[in-house]
């Protein structure tokens, strides 16, 4: 069955560094890709989605991720990160005829002003 | 406004208590979800249906239900709570264009 990993729990920065959050799902062919933020007591908000065409995907508030293939990976990119971006980010996949989204158990991200 | 609403918001059980949380959709999605969110886990999908009258377990269902007698409404059925149940629950609807979440209920059982 499809699976997503993200490498990192929990990841801590300062206002304007950079931010590369990983995601890796378990097998290829055909998939289409999210990723969602959950900014704290509030519910999914996507942020972009790859389906196909282009691999470097932009989506919502600066970000972009970037899906290759060859790594099985779609990996989260934000070039300067900002207090308010402080939330818990999650990858998905969708995974199997059902058509339900199987989520990565997320990142939490804190931006120190 | 269309979208997918979930009530109650909030909702407090003693064990053993039984209680249904609604998820309704205004458009005309016919995939619907329920998940589980707990900390550190990420989101694990409870039951889903793919269509009116239709329902199936998803990775985690045991101790609940669903029925979908109505291709705009999604319920989902806790008999007989317990602790382990504690959790914030996500309703999803996906139509061609995406998925729509609901804004969660937060549910504790003590």
């Amino acid at each position: 069955a499809q699976s997503v990993s993200q490498h990192n729990h929990h990841v801590i920065l300062s206002e304007a560094a950079s931010l590369e959050l990983g995601c890796n799902y378990s097998y290829g062919g055909t998939v289409n890709l999210f990723w969602y933020v959950q900014y704290p007591g509030q519910h999914l908000q996507l942020l972009l989605k790859y389906f196909s065409g282009d691999p470097l995907v932009k989506g919502i508030k600066g970000f972009e991720a970037e899906f290759i293939k060859s790594k099985f990976s779609f990996n989260l990119r934000k070039p300067s990160v900002q207090w308010s971006d402080t939330a818990e980010y999650f990858c998905a996949v969708i995974g199997g005829s059902q058509g339900n989204l199987i989520f990565g158990k997320g990142t939490k991200l804190s931006v120190k002003p | 406004n269309a979208g997918v609403t979930q009530t109650p918001k909030f909702r407090v059980l003693k064990t053993g208590q039984s209680m249904t949380l609604l998820c309704a959709q205004d458009m005309n999605h016919e995939y619907m979800y329920w998940y589980r969110q707990d900390p550190g886990m990420g989101l694990r999908l409870i039951h889903y249906s793919v269509g009116e009258g239709t329902t199936a377990k998803g990775e985690v269902p045991d101790g609940y239900n669903v029925s979908r007698l109505k291709k705009q409404n999604f319920l989902l059925g806790l008999e007989s709570a317990a602790p382990s149940q504690t959790s914030v629950y996500f309703c999803a609807s996906y139509g061609g264009v995406g998925y729509t979440f609901g804004s969660g209920t937060r549910l504790t059982v003590v």
